[in-house]
């Protein structure tokens, strides 16, 4: 069956240092992957699309990679700050997909 | 624009008691509609979408139901809540041929 797993853990890192979150997934062929941020009692909120030809997507601070053959794409925040703590979802889907599953998430808390 | 539109924002029902929670979206047509349910410190489960008036998929079977009534309107309802449908229930669209979804800021279930 089709899996996505992102860091199991709550991640911590000190304010202007790059936040790197993994996210793995199997028995899937996805054409895209999207990240999602969640606030605390608030729905999610659109980040990033990157396509399965794309390798690398950016947007201001934030990073997004691809790699079909590990089946993984990285998502990066650099020079963090203490409002990027949220937490980050996301969700791998075939180009057909009328639906998106999603990822558990990671908790990014950026200290200052 | 586009928005989506959730209520109420809190409710604490008994159990046995119904439920109906509506959304609605405006400044588009023929959206694909979602309900998803996020368990406390958990993932989003799709529950419900809508590819139309009147046409309901069902992810997971349990004690709700969906409807669509009109082309803009997505409701959740059920004839008797249990103790298990507390949690975090969010309403989302997606445009017809594009792929990320827009979140209401949902509704907090409290079943007690």
């Amino acid at each position: 069956s089709q899996k996505i797993e992102q860091n199991s853990e709550a991640l911590n890192i000190q304010e202007g240092k790059t936040a790197t979150l993994t996210c793995n997934y199997t028995n899937y062929s996805p054409a895209y992957l999207q990240w999602y941020r969640q606030d605390p009692g608030r729905g999610p909120v659109f980040l990033l699309l990157i396509r399965e030809n794309e390798k690398e997507k950016r947007k201001e601070r934030l990073k997004v990679t691809f790699d079909t053959t590990l089946k993984q794409s990285l998502f990066h925040i650099t020079a963090s700050q203490p409002a990027d703590s949220a937490t980050y979802l996301c969700a791998p889907a075939s180009g057909s997909a009328r639906q998106l599953t999603f990822g558990s998430g990671t908790q990014l808390t950026v200290l200052p | 624009s586009q928005t989506i539109h959730q209520w109420p924002a809190t409710l604490v029902q008994p159990v046995g008691s119904p439920l109906s929670l509506e959304c609605t979206v405006e400044g588009t047509s023929n959206p694909n509609l979602y309900w998803y349910r996020q368990a406390a410190g958990r993932g989003l489960q799709l529950l419900f979408y809508s590819v139309g008036i009147g046409q309901i998929s069902s992810e997971v079977p349990q004690n709700l139901s969906a409807s669509r009534p009109q082309d803009r309107q997505f409701i959740l309802s059920s004839k008797k809540l249990l103790l298990s449908d507390s949690g975090f229930y969010l309403c989302a669209w997606r445009g017809t041929g594009g792929n990320i979804q827009y979140f209401g800021a949902g509704t907090r279930l409290s079943v007690l």
